[in-house]
Order: structure tokens, then sequence, then C-alpha cells
């Protein structure tokens, strides 16, 4: 069975200010890891994935994830928000092959001048 | 490429009755998805097609919900009869199967049942 954790239901930064969504996942065989974003009144949006590959995956919009099989953790990172970053975050899991996702609750980011 | 396409984008209706969601994937993709998303319960996976053959309802709520998918291009989500509860954004997403997992996300629809 898979599950994800996030932590921080809502988060707040200033703009310029770092970015970081906690993440963490449990899974009983080598996951597939995602990040959605969802803006006010839309569909979610695949930011980024990870697939087995490199562990640091960049996605759009400056967003990036790094995979910590030690930590079980898949946090995503901007350097710098930007106010268009706000927006309500999901972390999600898929057990490889299969197409089932399992999302997290989401967190949503609030940014601030 | 259209994306995924849901309608209707709103609906209102009252308790007791019939509603029908569609949803048209994206050309090629033969996964498809139903969620639904509520504050209190979040995002929720209700079923998923692959090749037009449901694979996993386990989270359809009751036997008041139920979903069809005739062809590859067309799916439905019915609720009967509708519950006050039941109001919620209902979104359809579709993905390749294999070798790609990433989903796509139509717009949803947003119910209301009075």
């Amino acid at each position: 069975a898979q599950s994800v954790t996030q932590l921080g239901s809502h988060v707040s930064v200033s703009e310029g200010a770092l970015v970081l969504l906690r993440c963490n996942y449990s899974s009983s065989v080598p996951p597939y890891l995602f990040w959605y974003v969802q803006y006010p009144n839309q569909g979610l949006q695949l930011l980024l994935k990870y697939t087995s590959a490199a562990t640091l995956v960049k996605g759009i919009n400056g967003f990036e994830a790094e995979f910590k099989k030690s930590e079980t953790s898949f946090h995503l990172t901007k350097p710098s928000a930007h106010m268009s970053d706000a927006a309500e975050y999901f972390c999600a899991v898929s057990p490889g092959t299969a197409s089932k996702l399992t999302f997290g609750t989401g967190t949503r980011l609030q940014v601030t001048l | 490429d259209a994306g995924v396409i849901q309608s209707p984008r709103h609906e209102v209706t009252e308790m007791g009755q019939e509603v029908t969601l569609r949803c048209k994937p994206i050309s090629g993709h033969n996964s498809l998805f139903w969620y639904r998303q509520t504050m209190m319960r979040g995002l929720e996976l209700l079923i998923y097609f692959n090749n037009n053959v449901p694979i996993d309802d386990s989270g359809m709520p009751e036997d008041r919900f139920s979903a069809k998918m005739p062809n590859a291009s067309f799916s439905t989500l019915k609720i009967q009869p509708s519950e006050p509860r039941d109001s919620a954004v209902y979104f359809c997403a579709s993905s390749l199967r294999r070798g790609q997992e990433t989903q796509y996300f139509g717009p949803g629809t947003r119910l209301l049942v009075l």
C-alpha cells in the first residue's frame, strides 16, 4: 500500500524567499512520485515527477524536488517565491507500473509582499 | 491538444435528482480516472479504467454512484439519487497506460446538491 504525508496544510512565504513544501511517502515497492499544483478553480497540473532516474528532479516554473530514499521524502523547493506561485500543491505516489495515484492532503502556499 | 474536457462545469440540482457528469479524455490515452475533491476529504480516487474496462472502483462511495466508459473517448459518472453530501468538485483525468504515469486533469465539475 502507498501513502503520502504532507506536513503543513498552509505555508506562507514572502516574495523572493525560499519555498519548501514537505512530502514523505510510504510504499512497499519502488515508487513513482509526483508534485501537482492546483490554481483556484482549476484542475491539477503536473509540476514534476520522479520515476527512478535522477534523484534531483527539475520541473516547471523553477520548482525542483529531491528523492531521498533514506528519508522517504520528496520535498518540493523553489529558490525564490513569486506571487504567481500562490496555489495548492499536492504530492502523490504511484506504485511503479500501476496507474493508480495516491494523493496527499495538499499544502496551500501563500506568497506575501 | 484540447486536453481533458469535462461537462458541465457547474451543476446545481436538488436532492433526489439524477446527475450525470461527462468526460472526454485526451486522444490516445487509455487510462481514465474519476476523482472527487472536498474540503473535508481532500482528493479521492473514485474509479479508474484501463482500455475502457473498470479496474478499481473501490473508491466509489456507494451504489448511488456508477461510472461507464462505452468507448475510448467518453466516460460518464452518474449519481442517482443525489444527496447534499455529494456536493464537491469532480475531476476527470487521463494518462497513457505504459511508461508514462502522468495524469492530465480536466477543469472539473462543481456540483452543488441542494
